[in-house]
């Protein structure tokens, strides 16, 4: 299997502008999760998914950011209008549930700078 | 949600020594995971060590876990300057949902 693909792997926009950060899970995987990491906050978890439906959006830290999965296969991270403290590395992870617990596997991420 | 606290935030060895790496949470600790992330890259999961165990091992690595002090270690023995990464400690919160430590930066120096 590929891995978990993410793209771009680098994003450069001025601020206002919308963002739009896309993942590929690992087929079979019915957990998708968004994360993001900075200096600042370490690795924070946005929102997570499982079989497409949104689980726990607690993390996500305004509405200017949402996030999609209209299949098994696509999810979408948006963030519009983007502002310079939205600078950061996006994960996108996904894993299948095992009972108690499930290694995640992770993207190269998408590094997010915002002028 | 907690975070985890991991110590020391950074960490120098030579190559050939061992590294250990301390987790820990402010309430309860569950089944604890383990990754590493090389500089520019996504994590990597190195070591899943369950509530109901207390000590696990794979290749150079050995995890401890005690529940009652809500805290784990991780040491690495024979460093290489391969392992010059980043490495997190996370608990499960619940379900599915993972909460990472701070992540302690390894150098090893060849």
């Amino acid at each position: 299997d590929a891995g978990v693909i993410q793209s771009p792997r680098h994003e450069v926009t001025e601020m206002g502008q919308e963002v739009t950060l896309r993942c590929k899970p690992i087929s079979g995987h019915d957990y998708l999760f968004w994360y993001r990491q900075t200096m600042m906050r370490g690795l924070e978890l946005l929102i997570y998914f499982n079989n497409n439906v949104p689980i726990d959006d607690s993390g996500m830290p305004e509405d200017r950011f949402s996030a999609k999965m209209p299949n098994a296969s696509f999810s979408t991270l948006k963030i519009q209008p983007s502002e310079p403290r939205d600078s950061a590395v996006y994960f996108c992870a996904s894993n299948k549930w095992a009972s108690g617990a499930s290694e995640q596997y992770f993207g190269p991420g998408t590094r997010l700078t915002v002028t | 949600s907690q975070q985890g606290e991991e110590d020391p935030q950074a960490l120098s060895i030579q190559e050939g020594e061992n590294a250990t790496m301390n987790c820990s949470y402010k309430t309860s600790i569950n089944n604890l995971q383990w990754y590493r992330q090389n500089s520019g890259r996504g994590l990597v999961h190195l070591i899943l060590i369950r509530s109901n165990e207390r000590e696990k091992h794979s290749g150079r690595l050995r995890v401890t876990l005690d529940t009652s002090k809500k805290s784990s270690s991780l040491l690495i023995t024979a460093s290489r300057a391969a392992d010059t990464a980043s490495y997190f400690c996370a608990d499960m919160e619940y379900g599915n949902k993972l909460v990472f430590g701070a992540g302690t930066i390894l150098r090893v120096k060849s």
